[in-house]
C-alpha cells in the first residue's frame, strides 16, 4: 500500500516551460487536492477534486490547471512556468473522515 | 487578519520538556482542527483530530480545542529529540472542500 505518490521529487524549469506534476493514490479516496507550501504562508489549496470528472479551485488556482480522467490520478499542470511558482507543492486525498492523506512533495524551482 | 495564525518559532526545548504549540483562528464554523507533524523535506503527517471543543489524548501527546476563544494547542509531554519537526494546525467547517492551515512551528529537542 503506497499511499499517495508524487513525482518528480525535484524539477528545474525555466520562465515559460511548462509541465505536469503526477500524483496516485491507491486508497480508493474520491477526494484529491493539491497544495503549495511557501515559507511563512502555510499550506494553501490550489485545486481540487472530489471524484473523477469532476475538478474545483481553491485558493490560489491561477497559473495551475488539472483533470481527474480516474479516480487514482490527479496531475497538476503549469502551463508557463513563473518564478513565483517556485515551491514545494503537496497532493493530497482524503477518505470518508475529515484527514488529509500528503504525498511527499515536489520541489520545483522556476528560474 | 490571517485566518489561522500560528507562532512559527523557531522553540528550542531541552529533552523531556512540557511542549505547548498553539493556533488561533476567527472563522467560527471551523469545527474539525487537527494537528500535523512535518519533518524536514517531508509530507505532513496526521498527529492528532479533534471534532468540536474538548481535550483529547494519545500517548506523550494532547490536543485541547477551546471555540469559545478561537483557540487550540498542542501538548507534548517528555519531549525527545525525535519530536524534533515542524508542527501543523490545521482546521475546516462541516461540509467543507478546504482545510486552512497554520504557517507551522518549528520545534527542537536538544538532547
Amino acid at each position: 500500500n503506497a499511499g499517495v505518490t508524487q513525482t518528480p521529487k525535484f524539477q528545474v524549469l525555466k520562465t515559460g516551460q511548462s509541465m505536469t506534476l503526477q500524483c496516485a493514490q491507491d486508497m480508493n479516496h474520491e477526494y484529491m487536492s493539491w497544495y503549495r507550501q511557501d515559507p511563512g504562508m502555510g499550506l494553501r489549496l490550489i485545486h481540487y477534486s472530489v471524484g473523477a470528472g469532476i475538478t474545483d479551485q481553491g485558493e490560489v488556482p491561477n497559473g495551475y490547471n488539472v483533470s481527474r480522467s480516474t479516480t487514482e490520478d490527479f496531475p497538476l499542470r503549469l502551463l508557463s512556468a513563473a518564478p513565483s511558482q517556485t515551491s514545494v507543492y503537496f497532493c493530497a486525498s482524503r477518505a470518508s473522515a475529515n484527514v488529509l492523506t500528503f504525498g511527499a512533495g515536489s520541489r520545483l524551482t522556476v528560474l | 487578519q490571517k485566518e489561522v495564525e500560528q507562532d512559527p518559532g523557531p522553540l528550542s526545548v531541552p529533552e523531556g520538556a512540557i511542549v505547548s504549540l498553539n493556533c488561533t483562528y476567527s472563522n467560527s464554523a471551523f469545527q474539525y482542527f487537527m494537528w500535523y507533524r512535518q519533518y524536514s523535506r517531508k509530507g505532513p503527517e496526521l498527529l492528532m483530530y479533534t471534532y468540536s471543543s474538548g481535550n483529547k489524548e494519545d500517548g506523550r501527546f494532547t490536543a485541547q480545542v477551546d471555540k469559545s476563544s478561537k483557540y487550540i494547542s498542542l501538548f507534548i509531554r517528555d519531549s525527545q529529540p525525535s519530536d524534533s519537526a515542524t508542527y501543523l494546525c490545521a482546521m475546516s467547517a462541516p461540509y467543507g472542500q478546504n482545510f486552512v492551515f497554520g504557517p507551522g512551528t518549528r520545534l527542537s529537542v536538544l538532547p
